[in-house]
């Protein structure tokens, strides 16, 4: 089974500190996601990769950066915390294949900014 | 631009009645693929469904099939004799071909499904 792990499920932050989400994955997978949940938003996309060092924004990039140097390990970064970023983070890969496309989800890492 | 949109926050449905979900989505890729996650109270992401755009046949997955009218936009979600452990959040999503050869997978606001005993 594809495993995506993402290394806290729970971390708290000061506003203005610099924080690293660390998401890795165990099949090679080529496309990996970043999406933060919050209740009546459903999941946005902040970032997605398709390949090392490779990135493009999705709907919702400010206040965010993210890494790629190494295919199983996507980071998200936010580089000055503040009290809206508070949400559930999640990380997904994906392969296409001929029968479509799956995308496979961590367990989530619930992001508290105060 | 893309977007999903699903209208229906909350639903509740009598345990072994038929229940269907609604999803439209709007994209100008002509090749796209469309999604159903389930969410239970856990918090997993439980992958159910997939259509792609060229596919001429609806999809189905065991009790769960997908109503996808093209011209219509829509991609609903039909969960046949709905049991108490269907009781989740649902979420409809699509994907598209990003500027690169990346694929950008994006997600409706979901719907709370509450199944009734």
């Amino acid at each position: 089974d594809v495993k995506v792990t993402q290394s806290s499920r729970y971390l708290v932050k000061r506003t203005g500190e610099k924080v690293f989400l660390e998401c890795v994955q165990d099949m090679d997978h080529e496309n990996m996601f970043w999406y933060r949940q919050d209740p009546g938003l459903g999941l946005r996309l902040i970032y997605f990769s398709y390949d090392v060092k490779m990135k493009e924004k999705g709907d919702i990039p400010e206040g965010y950066s993210v890494s790629r140097e190494k295919k199983e390990r996507f980071s998200l970064i936010l580089e000055s915390a503040s009290t809206n970023q508070t949400s559930m983070y999640l990380c997904a890969s994906s392969w296409p294949t001929i029968s479509g496309e799956k995308l496979f989800f961590g367990s989530g890492t619930q992001l508290s900014v105060l | 631009a893309q977007k999903i949109t699903q209208t229906q926050p909350g639903m509740f449905v009598q345990e072994k009645e038929a229940v269907t979900l609604d999803c439209t989505y709007d994209t100008s890729d002509p090749s796209y693929g469309l999604f159903w996650y389930k969410q239970p109270s856990s918090g997993e992401m439980i992958f159910l469904i997939y259509q792609g755009s060229y596919d001429q046949q609806n999809a189905t997955e065991g009790r769960y099939s997908l109503n996808f009218q093209k011209a219509r936009k829509s991609a609903n979600l039909v969960i046949s004799a709905s049991q108490l452990g269907d009781s989740a959040m649902y979420f409809c999503a699509m994907r598209e071909q990003g500027y690169s050869s990346a694929s950008k997978i994006i997600f409706g606001s979901g719907t709370r499904l509450s199944i009734r005993p």
